[in-house]
């Protein structure tokens, strides 16, 4: 099992739809989670940290299920300048600083 | 303020040269990464810094790559006598000691022709 693995996509969806991204991790022992979005030749930039009790920040929402060892993203409301791909990050146990990034699920948002 | 920067933000280099990359974190950001990303590939890890503690280098593929980070701060990624897998965009992350948020630099893209 890879130790993080997302949604190969691509998703294309309208302006407007709701559009979740999930991701599971391999290592238990994770304890620092994230969720990046890259645009097009650009470098990662970090949307959001996940939290046990699951997180808002505007139409972005994170959950962690650490019993299923699963990451979920949701974009409500979807805009144009949302399409990029989301990539999902995950420490490699404790407080091991080492980050471990999926391969990414690219959206494309249509209007 | 300023984020990372990186340089140069172009390579193209022979095959069998030497190259040198730059990375210059966020101040006051105690930690620094390598990692890199091959088309349409996800990020690799290469190497950790993390104030004068021993650098992880368990992520370097071959020894011909190589860094150093001078007075906690600028690093360089060395890769000797470069090969066509070699080839990439080189990310600098920095973050602060046991905030685990990164923050990355724009990138070197590097060609090995």
């Amino acid at each position: 099992r890879k130790e993080v693995e997302q949604d190969p996509g691509p998703f294309n969806v309208p302006e407007g739809a709701t559009v979740a991204f999930n991701c599971t991790y391999s290592n238990s022992a994770s304890q620092s989670f994230f969720w990046y979005r890259q645009d097009c030749r650009k470098e990662p930039k970090l949307l959001m940290s996940v939290y046990s009790s699951g997180n808002e920040d505007g139409r972005f929402t994170a959950q962690l299920n650490r019993a299923s060892q699963y990451i979920s993203l949701l974009i409500r409301d979807s805009k144009l300048s949302d399409s990029a791909t989301y990539l999902c990050v995950v420490n490699s146990g404790g407080s091991n600083y080492k980050l471990t990034f999926g391969k990414g699920t690219l959206l494309t948002v249509n209007p | 303020g300023a984020g990372v920067s990186q340089s140069p933000s172009n390579k193209v280099t022979e095959k069998g040269k030497d190259v040198e990359l730059r990375c210059d974190p966020i101040s006051g950001h105690t930690a620094l990464y390598w990692y890199r990303q091959s088309l349409g590939q996800g990020l690799e890890f290469l190497i950790y810094f993390q104030g004068n503690s021993a650098p992880d280098k368990s992520g370097l593929p071959s020894d011909r790559f190589s860094a150093e980070r001078t007075g906690g701060s600028v690093s360089t990624l060395t890769i000797q006598r470069t090969q066509q897998e070699d080839s990439a965009v080189y990310l600098c992350a920095s973050s602060l000691y046991l905030d685990l948020r990164a923050f990355f630099g724009p990138g070197t893209r590097l060609t090995v022709l």
